[in-house]
């Protein structure tokens, strides 16, 4: 079965400080993509990177950084020195072929991030 | 630079009335999605389409019906209206497994 699980609902944390997001799944498939999308208090989603499941590299940009690790069917995502415009939710999600064709994608709950200044 | 835009952006039923949300991309995708998002359970798919005139069902289809006549449209629609279906509606399109572009959402209160 295809699950994203986001365990943490909401975390506060105050400018500067380095911050974690946790995204855990779960797919019978060897073959899948995982995302994070960001969604600041405007609404949009914002697409922030997206990983294979053979591409095990960790990923940096910028402040921003992620680690996959297929072993424990983790992605998380890390912020370096936050800033109050991080302030956000974030979306792990994972994409699986169908057999009817096409990509079925599932989302966490998500994560809102408070960063104060 | 419209990408993926949705109509409309905000409207009020009243339970048992009927209506249509439309999404339009210009960006050539194959893939769309129809989801909602309610306070605490992130988006869920309702329901999705590979390409012009083939639908399939998502996590939570039951109430909801879709048509992608056109490979640039897809439409979902809620036949008799329920207070259950108070969300905000996001359409989104993809080059197959690549990430996915959102429109801007579409707030349903339903009365």
């Amino acid at each position: 079965a295809q699950k994203v699980t986001q365990a943490q609902t909401e975390i506060s944390v105050v400018e500067k400080e380095d911050v974690t997001l946790d995204c855990v799944y779960e797919t019978r498939d060897t073959t899948y993509y995982l995302f994070w999308y960001k969604q600041p208090p405007s609404g949009e989603l914002v697409f922030l990177i997206r990983r294979n499941s053979f591409d095990e590299q960790n990923e940096i940009s910028g402040r921003y950084s992620w680690n996959f690790q297929k072993s424990t069917s983790s992605f998380n995502f890390t912020i370096t020195a936050s800033q109050v415009v991080d302030s956000a939710v974030y979306f792990c999600a994972l994409s699986e072929s169908k057999n009817t064709g096409g990509f079925k994608t599932i989302f966490g709950a998500g994560t809102r991030l408070f960063v104060k200044a | 630079n419209a990408g993926v835009t949705q109509t409309p952006k905000f409207r009020v039923l009243k339970t048992g009335q009927s209506m249509t949300l439309l999404c339009a991309q210009d960006m050539n995708h194959e893939y769309m999605y129809w989801y909602r998002q309610d306070p605490g359970m992130g988006l869920r798919l309702i329901h999705y389409s590979v390409g012009e005139g083939t639908t399939a069902k998502g996590e939570v289809p039951d109430g909801y019906n879709v048509s992608r006549l056109k490979k640039q449209n897809f439409l979902l629609g809620l036949e008799s209206a329920a207070p259950s279906q108070t969300s905000v509606y996001f359409c989104a399109s993809s080059y197959k497994d690549q990430p996915q572009h959102f429109g801007d959402g579409t707030r349903l209160s339903i009365l």
